[in-house]
């Protein structure tokens, strides 16, 4: 099955930029979605198809996706942006379509 | 305002099973498909399957296969997540979602505790 890859963990001071990646196998060719998942709380997406953000999702974040790497690209870094991270995409390459997790990306506000 | 409100906790012996269910309120119910999605303690989010509520239409994950029944009622809006022989790693925090290949709007999750 398909498998992504994110780093562990991102530490960035506030009001820098925060890059989170999310490595696959020709990822490039696929939709990427990212969601962000506070302790305790649910996950909200804020970035889908690659680069479009829901709406009331701030224009810090943004997301790219080329060759075998996506990127969650978080501008201004601020203290609330501290959480988890998860990119996915949705695999329909095999006779069972499914949909795929990254592992999840801690991202600290140092 | 798009709303998913699940049902509560629950507490389970090994073996047993649990029904899990979400109520879906601020938009057409039979026009988007609903995952289930689940979290362990600690760790990162599990897909499950999904359910076309429109059809009654599954995809499951392998993983679950032959455990996870998902249906739904569209009198009510509402979807289930049945989840068989559960065993202690089965403990999570389960979650249903509103979407078709992206999750856009997310419940508030229900806790199932597998312990004996």
């Amino acid at each position: 099955s398909y498998v992504l890859t994110q780093p562990p963990s991102v530490s960035v001071a506030p009001g820098q930029t925060a890059r989170i990646t999310c490595g696959g196998n020709n990822i490039g060719s696929k939709s990427v979605h990212w969601y962000q998942q506070k302790p305790g709380q649910a996950p909200v997406l804020v970035v889908y198809d690659d680069s479009d953000r829901p709406s009331g999702i701030p224009e810090r974040f943004s997301g790219s996706n080329s060759g075998n790497t996506a990127t969650l690209t978080i501008s201004r870094v601020e203290a609330g942006d501290e959480a988890d991270y998860y990119c996915q995409v949705w695999d329909s390459s095999s006779d069972h379509p499914e949909v795929v997790f990254g592992g999840g990306t801690k991202l600290t506000v140092l | 305002q798009v709303q998913l409100v699940q049902s509560g906790a629950e507490v389970k012996k090994p073996g047993a099973s649990v029904k899990v269910s979400c109520k879906a309120s601020g938009y057409t119910f039979t026009g988007y498909y609903m995952h289930w999605v689940r979290q362990a303690p600690g760790q990162g989010l599990e897909w499950m399957g999904r359910i076309n509520p429109n059809s009654g239409g599954t995809n499951y994950a392998q993983k679950f296969q032959g455990r996870v029944t998902m249906t739904r009622d569209t009198s009510i809006s509402t979807a289930y997540m049945e989840l068989s022989r559960l065993r202690s790693d089965d403990t999570a925090v389960y979650y249903c979602a509103r979407g078709a290949a992206v999750a856009l709007n997310w419940g508030q999750g229900t806790l199932v505790t597998v312990s004996s």
